[in-house]
């Protein structure tokens, strides 16, 4: 079955306490995203990649980090997580990065909360 | 400057009733494609529609509508005899190409209640 996988599902945790949210897709896609979701602000671009060691900034890098060694994995990483980084969570993954685009493929989203 | 913009935060409608939500977008672009998601109380996104700039055809599938009109830069979806199971926050997003890549922007959601 096509699917991104994420792990966990959810988190409790402290301020700066380093976490990895793991992302998994088993679809070969190139593109892989995150996003976080907020009360009425919808869902905003953390970081992206378009393939393998290719990594960028999407609208709200800050606190974050990413890596991207394999294709089917793109882990989020709080290096010292803060209150404000208390959110849904989702990663998602799409065929191609340019071009012809198709729709994005979810995972089912980590609820973080940081005390 | 908001790329998509759905103004309604919230529409509550008795079951069976149709309900249009709104979504306007912008966009420099001349190819460009968009985009409804379904998220329904358990969270997960659910992929509904996709529409590149090149395709004004509206679209129907079963209960769900989409009215695609460039000239009013607009993506309304419209669902008909609404049920009780279409309770969920539905959101419009645009692709469009930035720096070499699409980059698909979000609307803030609109969270749709189905009282039965």
């Amino acid at each position: 079955e096509a699917q991104v996988t994420q792990n966990p599902r959810y988190l409790i945790t402290v301020t700066g306490k380093k976490l990895t949210v793991t992302c998994s897709q088993n679809m070969n896609h190139e593109y892989m995203s995150w996003y976080r979701q907020d009360p009425g602000l919808g869902l905003r671009q953390i970081y992206y990649s378009m393939n393998v060691e290719v990594t960028d900034k999407g609208d709200v890098p800050e606190g974050y980090k990413v890596s991207r060694k394999e294709k089917r994995n793109f882990p989020l990483i709080l290096e010292s997580p803060s209150p404000n980084q208390t959110s849904l969570y989702f990663c998602a993954s799409r065929r191609g990065a340019g071009g012809r685009t198709g729709e994005l493929f979810f995972g089912e989203g980590s609820r973080l909360t940081v005390l | 400057a908001q790329k998509v913009t759905q103004a309604q935060t919230e529409i509550s409608v008795v079951e069976k009733e149709d309900v249009t939500l709104d979504c306007v977008y912008e966009t420099r672009d001349t190819t460009y494609y968009l985009f409804w998601y379904k998220q329904p109380p358990s969270g997960e996104l659910v992929f509904l529609i996709r529409r590149n700039s090149f395709d004004e055809q509206n679209e129907i599938s079963g209960r769900y509508s989409w009215n695609f009109q460039k000239s009013t830069s607009s993506f309304n979806f419209t669902i008909t005899a609404s049920q009780v199971v279409d309770s969920a926050v539905y959101f419009c997003a645009l692709s469009e190409n930035s720096g070499g890549y699409q980059k698909v922007t979000f609307g803030t959601g609109t969270k749709l209640q189905v009282i039965p």
